[in-house]
Formats: C-alpha cells, sequence, structure tokens
C-alpha cells in the first residue's frame, strides 16, 4: 500500500525558513517523479515543483511563483522528499501536500498534508 | 501559462440527479487533464485521469470527457458522499489546477 507521511509543518516568521518532509512507503521510490503541491485554506491546489525518478536524472521542475526560494530534493537511500522553503511570505501560508503520481503526472497518491503558517 | 476555469462555482443538486461539472482551459490541452474530488479536511483525491479514464476504486458513476479545451465530469446519479470541491487539473503545457466546483446538495 502506498503511504505518504508529511511533517515539520508550523509557524514561521516571515523570512524565515522551513524543511517540509515526506515520507513515502509501499512502492520502489526511485521509480516515481515526486510531486509538492501547497493549498491555501479554502483556496485551489497550486502545484509548486516536482522532481524526477532515477531514469531521469532526479532533474527538477518549478512553479515560477517559488522559483528561487523552494528548492525539491530526495533521499532515496531513505525514501525521503523534502522541501525547503526560504524567505517565507505571508502568502506562503498553506497545507502542503506531497504526491506520488501514477507515472509522470496524474497526482495518485497524496499525503495528508502539513499546515505552514507564516506570520509573526 | 494555461488557466482553467471551472463552472458553475457552487452547484446544488438532489440525490439521484445527473450532475455535470466544467471546466475550460485557455488553450488546447490535448486532453492532458485529470479530475480530482476534495471532501472537507481531507487531501484531494483522483477521480478521473487524461480526459475519460476512471482510478482504480471509483464508483462508475462517475465519468469524463471532453477534447481541446472544454472538459466535463458527469455524476450520473449523485449520492450524498459526494458532497465535496472537485478541481480539474492539467498538465499538457505546466501544471494548472482550476479554481474548484463546490458541489451541494439540494
Amino acid at each position: 500500500e502506498v503511504k505518504l507521511l508529511e511533517s515539520g509543518g508550523g509557524l514561521v516568521q516571515p523570512g524565515g525558513s522551513m524543511r517540509l518532509s515526506c515520507a513515502a512507503s509501499g512502492f520502489t521510490f526511485t521509480d516515481f517523479y515526486m510531486y509538492w503541491i501547497r493549498q491555501p485554506a479554502g483556496k485551489a491546489p497550486e502545484w509548486l515543483g516536482f522532481i524526477r525518478n532515477k531514469a531521469n536524472g532526479y532533474t527538477t521542475e518549478y512553479n515560477p511563483s517559488v522559483k528561487g526560494r523552494f528548492t525539491i530534493s530526495r533521499d532515496n537511500t531513505q525514501n525521503m522528499l523534502y522541501l525547503q522553503m526560504n524567505t517565507l511570505r505571508a502568502e506562503d501560508t498553506a497545507t502542503y501536500y506531497c504526491a506520488r503520481p501514477l507515472m509522470y503526472t496524474t497526482l495518485a497518491y497524496w499525503g495528508q498534508g502539513t499546515l505552514v503558517t507564516v506570520s509573526s | 501559462d494555461i488557466q482553467m476555469t471551472q463552472s458553475p462555482p457552487v452547484l446544488s443538486a438532489s440525490v439521484g440527479d445527473r450532475v455535470t461539472l466544467s471546466c475550460k482551459a485557455s488553450q488546447n490541452i490535448n486532453k492532458n487533464l485529470d479530475w480530482y474530488q476534495q471532501k472537507h479536511g481531507e487531501a484531494p483525491k483522483l477521480l478521473i485521469y487524461y480526459t475519460n479514464n476512471l482510478q482504480t476504486g471509483i464508483p462508475s458513476r462517475f465519468s469524463g470527457s471532453g477534447s481541446g479545451t472544454d472538459y466535463t465530469l458527469t455524476i450520473s446519479s449523485l449520492q450524498p458522499e459526494d458532497v465535496a470541491t472537485y478541481y480539474c487539473y492539467q498538465y499538457n503545457s505546466g501544471w494548472t489546477f482550476g479554481g474548484g466546483t463546490k458541489l451541494e446538495l439540494k
């Protein structure tokens, strides 16, 4: 059974940094792209970016809205996905989800999400 | 960037109704579109992928159709457990979610 479990959310001050983690299990981690998506309360989800699989060199793509501030990485020995967020702003307040696609794009499996609140 | 516009924003329907939700892309997305259901307090759940493919375990009352810029999610007979917000998501050029349609019971 595919399982994804995010952690690391909480309250952070504007301008601060935070690293989110996503523990993956139930599948061969290196075979799959992995995604981060966020959703402000009461709003639609927003795609943040993804990191490709082993066959595609673990390269990354980012939403222009976060490119340069957010970094996606993975530890394939621990089946962990990470989202490093720097220079956080109030508008980054949201629930952050990791997701695994069916193959490359369709987001078939989601974690339960972790809430990040950026406020002084 | 491709914009995805869902309509209506809110839809009220009765149990047993046939319900149609729409999603319009700002340009041709070549059927590269999924539909997700999100119940209150839960993560989104995949219903339909690549326009018309039913995800494993999803009831057959859900179906998808469309091409070009116009796509539709249909629920053939609305059930109480279908109350949720529904999002379309394109991955033809970039990756974009629609604004959602909130489905309520009348």
